[in-house]
C-alpha cells in the first residue's frame, strides 16, 4: 500500500529563515510526488512536481529514492508563504489514485 | 473557467437525514474523485471515477454513494448522515495521464 507521512503539523519559521517540509512516502517502485499549497480562502493547487525538476515560487523539492523522501525547500522564507502544505504520490499510469499527507501548516513569523 | 464548482459551499444537517454534494468539471475531465478533510488526517479519498459510468471506492467510501452518468458531473450522497461525517468535503477532477489536479473551494458539512 502507498503511504505519505508529514511528521510535521505546524511548522513556524521567520521571515528570511530557511524552510524545510518534510515528506517521506512507502511504494515498492518508482512513484510521482507532489507538492500541493492551501493559501488561506483559497482553493488547494499544485506547487509542483517531481518529475518538472522545477522551483516555483522560490520553492524546490528533491526526490530521495534511497532515504523515500521528497522534502520541500526554501532558502529564505515569504510570509506569503504561510500555508498549509501537502505531500501527495500517485503510482505510474493513468488511473492511479493519489494519496495525500496529512499536511504541514507554514506559518512565517514576521 | 468555472474549473470544478461545488455546492453547497456550508450545510448543516441533523443524524440521520441524507443529501447530496454537487460536483461539475467544465474541463472535459475523465478522472473525478471526492475527498474529505479533517484536522490531523489530511485528505482522504472517498470515491473516485475514470469516466462516465465508471466509479470505484477510495479509502473511506462507507456511507456515501456516487454515480457518474456524465462527464461534467459527478455528486456525492450521504445515505444517513452521523457526526462523524462531519468534515470539508473536496472534489477534484484531473485528465487521465495528467499531473495537475483542479480542486473545487471546499464543502464544509455539520451533522448535529
Amino acid at each position: 500500500a502507498q503511504r505519505v507521512t508529514q511528521p510535521e503539523k505546524l511548522l513556524s519559521v521567520f521571515k528570511g529563515a530557511p524552510v524545510e517540509l518534510k515528506c517521506n512516502y512507502s511504494y515498492s517502485g518508482s512513484p510521482e510526488l507532489f507538492w500541493y499549497v492551501q493559501y488561506s480562502r483559497q482553493r488547494l493547487q499544485l506547487l509542483l512536481r517531481h518529475i518538472s525538476r522545477e522551483s516555483i515560487k522560490g520553492f524546490t523539492a528533491d526526490l530521495n529514492k534511497g532515504e523515500t523522501s521528497f522534502h520541500l525547500k526554501k532558502p529564505f522564507a515569504q510570509e506569503e508563504d504561510s500555508a498549509m502544505y501537502y505531500c501527495a504520490l500517485r503510482a505510474p499510469g493513468g488511473y492511479q489514485k493519489v494519496t495525500f499527507g496529512t499536511g504541514t501548516k507554514l506559518q512565517v513569523i514576521p | 473557467n468555472a474549473g470544478v464548482t461545488q455546492t453547497p459551499k456550508f450545510q448543516v444537517l441533523k443524524t440521520g437525514q441524507s443529501m447530496t454534494l454537487q460536483c461539475a468539471q467544465d474541463m472535459n475531465h475523465e478522472y473525478m474523485s471526492w475527498y474529505r478533510q479533517d484536522p490531523g488526517m489530511g485528505l482522504r479519498l472517498i470515491h473516485y471515477s475514470v469516466g462516465a459510468g465508471i466509479t470505484d471506492q477510495g479509502e473511506v467510501p462507507n456511507g456515501y454513494n456516487v454515480s457518474r452518468s456524465t462527464t461534467e458531473d459527478f455528486p456525492l450522497r450521504l445515505l444517513s448522515a452521523a457526526p462523524s461525517q462531519t468534515s470539508v468535503y473536496f472534489c477534484a477532477s484531473r485528465t487521465t495521464l495528467g499531473n495537475t489536479i483542479y480542486f473545487g473551494e471546499g464543502s464544509w458539512l455539520t451533522v448535529v
